[in-house]
């Protein structure tokens, strides 16, 4: 069982709704992240968030809107989306920075779909 | 040439075999290496961390080649539960701090 838990593990919206992804850990981590994965893909990273600030930001549309409130939470706010959105999107935490040689744990991710 | 390279599949193999799969990457400055599985609709896990010396986790052995940029993972008398999508991760030396580069996997399916 994942340490990581995301809400909802389904989703389905218009492309005009606004909805958020909620993502939460209590492992102490420090760094947090967003992916998006489409089928048969690789995971892309999103955006990072190290010590509750934004510090990686992969030109992601506007459309997305991370969201840090805490330590624990990490929320990714949609709104506008395009069917070519739908995807799995995927939270993970590390302890501090991948760079340092911290490993990875995700969510089990919220299955998108944008009609 | 793509950052982190790795053999799609499928490998299909029968339980109890031996099976091999390598990955290669391009930036010789690479730092941190690790070997991922994903289960269909799942979210990766990690399998294990992938150190020059090798390292071994029961049926599970890593092996990283500076010289030749690449790491391979040997898995001894497979399961069928190791069927499974193993993804190949490498961080970048001086990369973007969180940017790991996932390959796009490799796909195993052991049969009965």
């Amino acid at each position: 069982d994942t340490e990581v838990t995301q809400t909802p593990k389904h989703l389905v919206m218009g492309m005009t709704n606004k909805k958020s992804l909620k993502c939460e850990q209590h492992m102490g981590h420090r760094a947090m992240y967003w992916y998006k994965q489409k089928a048969k893909k690789p995971p892309e990273l999103m955006f990072v968030y190290s010590y509750e600030k934004l510090s990686i930001n992969e030109s992601v549309p506007s459309r997305f809107s991370p969201e840090c409130p805490n330590s624990s939470l990490l929320n990714l706010h949609l709104h506008a989306l395009q069917p070519e959105d739908s995807a799995l999107y995927l939270c993970a935490s590390s302890r501090g920075t991948v760079a340092t040689n911290e490993k990875l744990f995700f969510g089990s991710g919220t299955q998108l779909s944008v009609l | 040439r793509k950052e982190v390279e790795q053999d799609p599949g499928p490998f299909n193999v029968p339980e109890g075999a031996t099976v091999a799969f390598n990955c290669t990457y391009s930036n010789s400055a690479s730092q941190s290496f690790f070997w991922y599985r994903q289960d269909c609709r799942k979210e990766p896990k990690l399998l294990m961390s992938v150190y020059s010396s090798g390292n071994e986790d029961g049926r599970f052995t890593a092996q990283l080649n500076r010289a030749s940029q690449y790491i391979s993972l040997l898995i001894r008398d497979s399961k069928l539960s190791d069927s499974a999508t193993y993804l190949c991760v490498v961080t970048p030396y001086g990369g973007s701090q969180g940017n790991l580069i996932f390959g796009k996997g490799t796909k195993l399916s052991v049969k009965p």
